[in-house]
């Protein structure tokens, strides 16, 4: 079966950095995504990687390893307002999302 | 502003009663996408659409219907509720769902109680 596995929580300090993990085992990998959900709101993308290595995006970066069935997010500089659960999600052979159950993010001050 | 839509937000329903989630998008995306989302599990596709006038079924069809008579529209049908579709409802879009790198856009979610 397919499989996507994410920590369900995790908690973090304002101004620190934070690597929240995923590992997959999917039937075929088109790409990885990772998306942002605030409380009672609509998911939102974030990064997407396909070749091994790191994307950088502001504040936001995200890894992937392909042959470890494995990638990061990782949030520098932490603000309040990223207080939210992100989603690690992966395109399948047939080219469907396969979504992890998400890990909230608890951002103290 | 360019998005998806869906109606209603919220709703109460009886169960055996038939109801229909309405999403619209004006992005001209040819993929259409509907999900259930419930606490602990990762969003679960229900029925999709690449483009107009073809559907899919996802991972968990059972109970629901969809249909894609052009490409702007992608009503969902509960055809006699029961309580275990109680759950937040999200419709999203893609542009070219035959491409990696395509990203997945979301309606704000229809938030369903069967009681």
């Amino acid at each position: 079966g397919q499989n996507i596995d994410q920590p369900t929580e995790m908690t973090a300090t304002e101004g620190a950095i934070v690597q929240i993990n995923c590992t997959y085992q999917t039937s075929g990998f088109n790409g990885l995504f990772w998306y942002q959900q605030h409380a009672g709101e609509a998911p939102t993308f974030l990064s997407y990687n396909v070749l091994d290595g790191l994307e950088e995006k502001g504040r936001f970066s995200s890894f992937l390893s392909r042959s470890k069935g494995y990638s990061y997010l990782l949030l520098k500089e932490l603000q309040m307002k990223d207080s939210a659960s992100y989603l690690c999600a992966v395109k399948d052979s047939n080219y469907q999302l396969i979504w992890g159950a998400g890990t909230k993010l608890i951002i103290k001050p | 502003i360019a998005g998806i839509t869906q109606a209603p937000t919220s709703q109460i329903l009886a169960a055996g009663r038939r109801m229909t989630l309405r999403c619209t998008q004006d992005m001209r995306h040819n993929a259409m996408y509907w999900y259930r989302q419930d606490l602990g599990l990762g969003l679960r596709l229900i029925h999709y659409s690449n483009t107009a006038g073809t559907t899919g079924k996802g991972e968990v069809p059972d109970g629901y219907s969809v249909s894609r008579a052009n490409t702007d529209d992608f009503p969902l049908t509960l055809a006699s509720a029961v309580p275990s579709q109680t759950s937040v409802y999200f419709c999203a879009s893609s542009d070219s769902p035959g491409q990696g790198n395509t990203e997945a856009f979301f309606g704000q979610g229809t938030r369903l109680t069967v009681v």
